[in-house]
């Protein structure tokens, strides 16, 4: 089983609409969470960190359940420009790496 | 604040040579990742760096590939005898230091191609 397993994709869908993604993790140590985005295989950017709470961030609202190891992303009213591959990723406490998800590739179509 | 920079942006080898990645980290930060990308692929995780530690190896290929990050001088990446199977977008990140909820920011990436 991976580490960071997220939604395949890609996900098609007109301007406007709202796409949620999801991940889950394997490690219960695991510590920090983030959303990162990726354009064109580009170098990955950091799109928003997760907290337990809950966090919003405009049109992007980022959540995290420790008891089921899930994380998940919503983008509401998508743009264009939200077309790129999202990369969920982990760190674990204990060893310090971030652990990326395979991404999910959104596109939106006018 | 410059970023994290990478170089060379592309690097092309011949099967059988040496490829050398460097990266610098951004200022102040300590620790330093490599990442690689395969065609059609995910990031896989490499390496983990501190200042003159590795602290985590746990993604190297046990073979040809090698990393460091000196006290003086930008992070190497080092691909001895490169194959084609090499080919593939090197990603080095860096952090100012590991604390849960600290990002890493990423470099550019370095191209490599094995021909």
């Amino acid at each position: 089983r991976k580490e960071v397993e997220q939604d395949p994709g890609p996900f098609n869908v007109p301007e406007g609409a709202t796409v949620a993604f999801n991940c889950t993790y394997s490690n219960s140590a695991s510590q920090s969470f983030f959303w990162y985005r990726q354009d064109c295989r580009k170098e990955p950017k950091l799109l928003m960190s997760v907290y337990s709470s809950g966090n919003e961030d405009g049109r992007f609202t980022a959540q995290l359940n420790r008891a089921s190891q899930y994380i998940s992303l919503l983008i509401r009213d998508s743009k264009l420009s939200d077309s790129a591959t999202y990369l969920c990723v982990v760190i674990n406490n204990q060893g310090g790496k971030l652990i990326f998800g395979q991404g999910t590739e959104l596109s939106v179509k006018p | 604040n410059a970023g994290v920079m990478q170089n060379p942006r592309h690097l092309v080898r011949r099967r059988g040579q040496e490829a050398r990645l460097r990266c610098s980290p951004m200022k102040g930060h300590s620790h330093v990742y490599w990442y690689r990308q395969l065609p059609e692929e995910g990031l896989k995780f490499m390496v983990y760096l501190q200042k003159e530690n590795i602290i985590d190896e746990s993604g190297m290929p046990k073979e040809r590939f090698s990393a460091e990050f000196p006290k003086e001088g930008p992070s190497i990446l080092r691909i001895q005898q490169v194959v084609r199977g090499d080919s593939a977008a090197y990603f080095c990140a860096s952090s100012p230091s590991f604390r849960g909820g600290t990002e890493a920011f990423f470099g550019q990436g370095t191209r490599l191609t094995v021909v």
